[in-house]
């Protein structure tokens, strides 16, 4: 198993610019989440979805759209980027089995603008 | 909504020394508490979690403490090593045995064992 795989590693973007963050997990985990890292504010949650077709707003949902067609895939979209949202972006994923919380980790996103 | 406040900041200690990061949570509905330690440049990684049923447990040198009436939840660290220094969270979630997927983190302890 791949895990949880993202791309790109790093993206550097200019103000009012697109993107769509790609994320994807081969454990067939139901529940999928967005991050944003910043320095001394630890992992603000940025939307979730806990299954295919559903999707909800975390903390920091604002500037950020997300959706779930398939249970593998979770982009994020950031739909004209502005500086306030250069960080590192990781996404996640657990299994809905009752027994087992733990989330696992994507290797991150960097993304700077401009 | 949920809100994890978590100290210190940054913890310095001395190679074999016991380490102690405090966390405190606001919504007395949450039930599951896991602390991750994530090494510069590297993923968050789960090392110990907690429910609200158990006040104690232990895995080798990492034990988490939870008070639920103070909504208290700690992690301590015994004779530390330099592998572990790195940033460790808490986290508390609404989620165990439930739909709810928001897990809500603390601010990170920066944790730097001195050989």
């Amino acid at each position: 198993n791949a895990g949880v795989t993202q791309t790109p590693k790093f993206q550097v973007l200019k103000t009012g610019q697109s993107m769509t963050l790609q994320c994807a997990q081969d454990m067939n985990h139901e529940y999928m989440s967005w991050y944003r890292q910043d320095p001394g504010m630890g992992l603000r949650l940025i939307h979730y979805s806990v299954g295919a077709g559903i999707t909800d707003q975390g903390e920091v949902p604002n500037g950020y759209n997300v959706s779930r067609s398939t249970t593998e895939d979770f982009p994020l979209r950031l739909l004209s980027a502005a500086p306030s949202q250069t960080s590192v972006y990781f996404c996640a994923s657990r299994t809905g089995t009752r027994r087992a919380n733990e989330q696992f980790f994507g290797p991150g996103t960097r993304l700077t603008v401009l | 909504g949920e809100n994890v406040e978590q100290h210190p900041s940054t913890l310095s200690v001395q190679e074999g020394d016991s380490a102690v990061i405090k966390c405190t949570y606001s919504d007395s509905a949450s039930n599951y508490f896991p602390w991750y330690k994530q090494e510069l440049g590297k993923r968050p990684q789960l090392i110990i979690d907690i429910r609200s049923n158990v006040g104690e447990k232990k895995d080798q040198r990492i034990a988490v403490t939870l008070n639920k009436t103070a909504k208290h939840f700690s992690l301590h660290i015994t004779e530390t090593q330099p592998e572990d220094s790195a940033v460790y969270f808490c986290a508390a979630s609404k989620g165990w045995g439930g739909a709810t997927n928001k897990l809500i983190f603390g601010t990170g302890t920066l944790l730097a064992v001195q050989p």
